[in-house]
């Protein structure tokens, strides 16, 4: 069983609409991000949270919003989805004794707004 | 904001042929991680570097740490189809805890 897992993989919605991702981890770790993938920008942090009462704006948050619902799971909503939203979205992991914040990522979520 | 910028951008080589990609900065950083992801996955980690000058193997490919820490290539060896996907680089600002990634390099490699 893969150690993090994201639902849905594969998402299809209009502007306007309300989307959330959901990431689910079962590595124990404390550590959860939210990054975007874009052809030829590589991946941007979005929001990341250290536990479960930890939530941090990474260098894209505006027009998102996460929750940290348990220490293994961490999701990722649009509020009101914009066709410059789609991209792969993808959650990662990282444990608190990683020296330096090697990360473990999910399949990754394709999201089209249209 | 620091910038990590990976060149090439896109690299399409025949197998057996060796290879190099960059990843360069104008910030130091105190570690150094590549990735590499493959269609429909996310990135997996191959290596860490830390120390400026420091060379790491795994198996054909070879990894080194820039003297100032500002910079990263990765070499392959007698490069093979397997080797295919989009290699990443990510650095790391020690006490902070976020990783900045670069843009990536997406290699192909021509049976």
């Amino acid at each position: 069983d893969a150690d993090v897992t994201q639902t849905p993989r594969n998402r299809i919605t209009k502007t306007g609409k309300r989307i959330m991702l959901e990431c689910s981890q079962t590595k124990g770790h404390d550590r959860m991000y939210w990054y975007r993938q874009d052809p030829g920008l590589g991946l941007r942090l979005i929001y990341y949270s250290f536990d479960v009462k930890d939530i941090n704006k990474g260098e894209i948050s505006d027009g998102y919003s996460v929750s940290r619902q348990a220490q293994a799971k961490f999701s990722l909503s649009l509020e009101s989805a914009i066709p410059n939203q789609t991209a792969l979205y993808f959650c990662a992991t990282s444990g608190r004794g990683a020296l330096y914040n090697e990360q473990f990522f999910g399949p990754g979520t394709r999201l089209t707004v249209l | 904001t620091q910038l990590l910028e990976q060149s090439p951008q896109f690299l399409s080589i025949q197998e057996g042929e060796n290879l190099t990609v960059y990843c360069n900065s104008s910030s130091v950083f105190s570690s150094l991680q590549w990735y590499r992801q493959e269609p429909g996955e996310g990135p997996v980690l191959l290596v860490t570097v830390v120390t400026g000058g420091e060379v790491k193997k795994l198996k054909r490919l070879t990894f080194q740490f820039g003297d100032a820490r500002k910079d990263s290539s990765l070499h392959i060896t007698a490069a093979q189809p397997g080797d295919t996907g989009l290699y990443l680089c990510a650095g790391g600002l020690g006490g902070n805890e976020k990783l900045t990634f670069g843009t990536g390099t997406r290699l192909t490699i021509i049976p």
